[in-house]
């Protein structure tokens, strides 16, 4: 079964620190990976995609992630998070097609000062 | 970039009435747009695939008499919720692809920013 899992109900990390997201999907093909961004009462801004090619695929405000088939993981990192980081990150798998996206439950992400 | 609005942001409404909720691609066609229903802190869950001139394909365990998609155009499609109830309260958000983008960018959903209905 298609599924994606993020361990991390919620993270707290000081400011300026650095920031690792954690995400583990199964998927029965390969996979298109994505994350997004939500503040409250928002809707998803998408941050970065990996759909083929370089594993190590930068999005936009900084952040990366990487893409890791023989863990199955797309983990998503900052190296200095900023104040106006802290928000719901999803991370989601989907394929072309029918391009059904699945999500996974969300890491809310609390900084501080 | 690729822009979906929907309307309204946030709408309250008394129960038993139905309330409808528009999604539209603003700069791009889209064959194919997507609802989705969130509950507080948790995450998305895809309610139904909307496609253009054709019926909606709904997810198991959606009423598709109770959610009514339609998308007459390219650029929009509505979500009625008929006879809501108060269960009913929940952010609904829709998301679209961009048939003629080539590429990668063709298989990028572009989600609105959400609409909060309040079933009093």
């Amino acid at each position: 079964a298609q599924s994606v899992t993020q361990p991390d109900i919620h993270i707290t990390v000081s400011e300026g620190a650095s920031l690792e997201l954690r995400c583990n999907y199964s998927y029965g093909a390969t996979p298109y990976l994505f994350w997004y961004v939500q503040s409250p009462g928002q809707g998803l801004q998408l941050l970065l995609k990996y759909f083929s090619g370089d594993t190590l695929v930068q999005g936009i405000k900084g952040f990366e992630a990487e893409f890791k088939r023989s863990q199955s993981s797309f983990n998503l990192r900052k190296p200095s998070v900023h104040w106006s980081d802290a928000a719901e990150y999803f991370c989601a798998v989907g394929n072309t097609g029918g391009f059904k996206t699945i999500f996974g439950a969300g890491t809310r992400l609390f900084v501080k000062a | 970039g690729a822009v979906v609005s929907q309307h309204p942001s946030r709408v309250i409404c008394k129960s038993g009435t139905s309330v409808k909720i528009e999604c539209r691609s603003l700069d791009f066609q889209a064959t194919t747009m997507f609802w989705y229903r969130q509950f507080p802190k948790q995450s998305l869950m895809l309610m139904a695939t909307s496609n253009e001139g054709s019926k909606a394909t709904y997810e198991q365990g959606v009423e598709k008499d109770k959610f009514l998609i339609n998308h007459a155009s390219l650029t929009l499609s509505t979500l009625t919720v008929t006879s809501a109830h108060p269960e009913d309260s929940s952010f609904y958000i829709c998301s679209a692809r961009d048939i003629l983008a080539g590429g990668q960018g063709r298989d990028t959903q572009y989600f609105g920013p959400g609409t909060r209905l309040t079933v009093l």
